[in-house]
């Protein structure tokens, strides 16, 4: 079993809508996590960062950390055609510089 | 420059042979790492740099990889005598000490 586990997709929804991506892990010191979103051809660039259990929103996107589940959610709120593209979570156990364990990435596409 | 640079961007290589694949950090970024990024298979951790520290080594897959940091900033990741199997793209990122930003990669194909 993979310490993090992600539903591939594809996930296809239609411009406007409410995305839901989620991953779960197995390590109970994962502490950090974030999502990172990469276009095709491009590598990974960081969304969101967050840290323990809790919610954090930026503009469109909202991160969710469920410890006592050990479930994280990525949201997007009216989403756009130009948030297609691959969604990666990732934790490690400290927050400074530290190996990443990512998912095997979402591949979400926003329909127009 | 602003970001981190691979190179070369795409590199077809025969199996047997040896390759070199090359990132340029961030400058002023102490951390650097690579990742091997599989279809399907998410993203992969094969090494860590991190200042004049030994390097974290842990996920090299074989004693074909290796890679070294010069005068801690430029790094070269190597594979030797190619198999199928590292057909992949090559990730390096940076990071100040927290956040990694990366590079577009290297896609290796072995044929």
């Amino acid at each position: 079993q993979k310490e993090v586990e992600q539903d591939p997709g594809p996930l296809s929804v239609p411009e406007g809508a409410i995305v839901s991506l989620n991953c779960t892990y197995s390590n109970s010191a994962f502490q950090y996590f974030m999502w990172y979103r990469q276009y095709s051809r491009k590598g990974p660039e960081l969304l969101m960062y967050t840290y323990s259990s809790g919610n954090k929103e930026d503009g469109r996107f909202t991160a969710q950390v469920d410890k006592s589940s050990k479930y994280i959610s990525l949201f997007i709120r009216d989403s756009q055609p130009s948030d297609s593209a691959t969604y990666l979570c990732a934790m490690s156990a400290s927050g400074g510089n530290e190996k990443l364990t990512f998912g095997t990435g979402t591949r979400l596409t926003i329909i127009p | 420059g602003a970001g981190v640079s691979q190179s070369p961007s795409n590199k077809v290589t025969e199996k047997g042979k040896d390759v070199e694949l090359r990132c340029d950090p961030i400058s002023g970024h102490t951390a650097l790492y690579w990742y091997r990024q599989s279809l399907g298979q998410g993203l992969e951790f094969l090494i860590y740099f991190q200042g004049n520290s030994a390097p974290d080594k842990s996920g090299l897959p074989s004693d074909r990889f290796s890679a070294e940091r010069t005068g801690g900033s430029v790094s070269t990741l190597t594979i030797q005598r190619t198999q199928q199997e590292d057909s992949a793209v090559y990730l390096c990122a940076s990071s100040p000490g927290s956040g990694y930003t990366f590079g577009s990669g290297t896609r290796l194909t072995v044929v």
